[in-house]
């Protein structure tokens, strides 16, 4: 069955940056896009982009363009989000989801001082 | 940038039916959006119900279905439990590969 197992909680000062991976198994990877969401504590589901898994095309969503980057390693079917200069208001659960909307557990990133 | 717009919070009966509609800033909602239903518990992640207008996953139960209704994407809940109480959202999917989220629906089974 798919399974899209994250990374475990991060907690980071503001100006950082973190990496978020997604490890998927139980389906060819590289045939899905990927899909990243993002959803601060007591809000909606906010869609970042996603990344074609086939070729490394990534397409960000308005809002997430600069600080955002979506990447691969195919070899071991893994997909990865990088924040950098992290801010407060970045504090957030991150999740992965792929193949039809099969979603990670969720990775939370916390920005304090 | 399209608005998806979803009811803010929504009760239901032990038993009853509700149904949870999704619009689109840009007009009727179509099959081609492809509409999503997912189900969000507190402190989980979400779970897809739905996909594509009407089709369920395995693990959909039975009382959830989704469609097209006066020019939104509806999902109908038939028989409310009392573990249906959650947040509902609803994804449509736009030219240029984008994709946006409803703001989600707070339903309270009651």
């Amino acid at each position: 069955q798919v399974q899209l197992v994250q990374s475990g909680s991060e907690l980071k000062k503001p100006g950082a940056s973190v990496k978020v991976s997604c490890k998927a198994s139980g389906y060819t990877f590289t045939s899905y896009a990927m899909n990243w969401v993002r959803q601060a504590p007591g809000q909606g589901l906010e869609w970042m982009g996603w990344i074609n898994t086939n070729t490394g095309n990534p397409t960000y969503a308005q809002g997430f363009t600069g600080r955002f980057v979506f990447s691969l390693d195919t070899s071991v079917s893994t997909a990865y989000l990088q924040i950098s200069s992290l801010k407060a208001e970045d504090t957030a659960v991150y999740y992965c989801a792929s193949p039809t909307w099969d979603w990670g557990q969720g990775t939370l990133v916390t920005v304090s001082s | 940038q399209a608005v998806v717009t979803q009811e803010p919070s929504l009760t239901v009966s032990p038993g009853g039916t509700v149904t949870l509609t999704c619009g689109s800033s840009t007009g009727a909602v179509t099959s081609g959006h492809y509409p999503y239903w997912f189900q969000q518990k507190p402190g989980q992640a979400p779970r897809t119900l739905i996909y594509d207008t009407s089709n369920k996953h395995s693990w959909t139960p039975a009382r959830f279905s989704g469609s097209l209704l006066g020019g939104k994407a509806a999902l109908t809940l038939s028989g409310a439990q009392p573990e249906d109480e959650a947040e509902y959202y609803c994804l449509l999917s736009y030219s240029g590969a984008l994709v946006v989220f409803g703001g989600g629906t707070k339903l309270t089974v009651l």
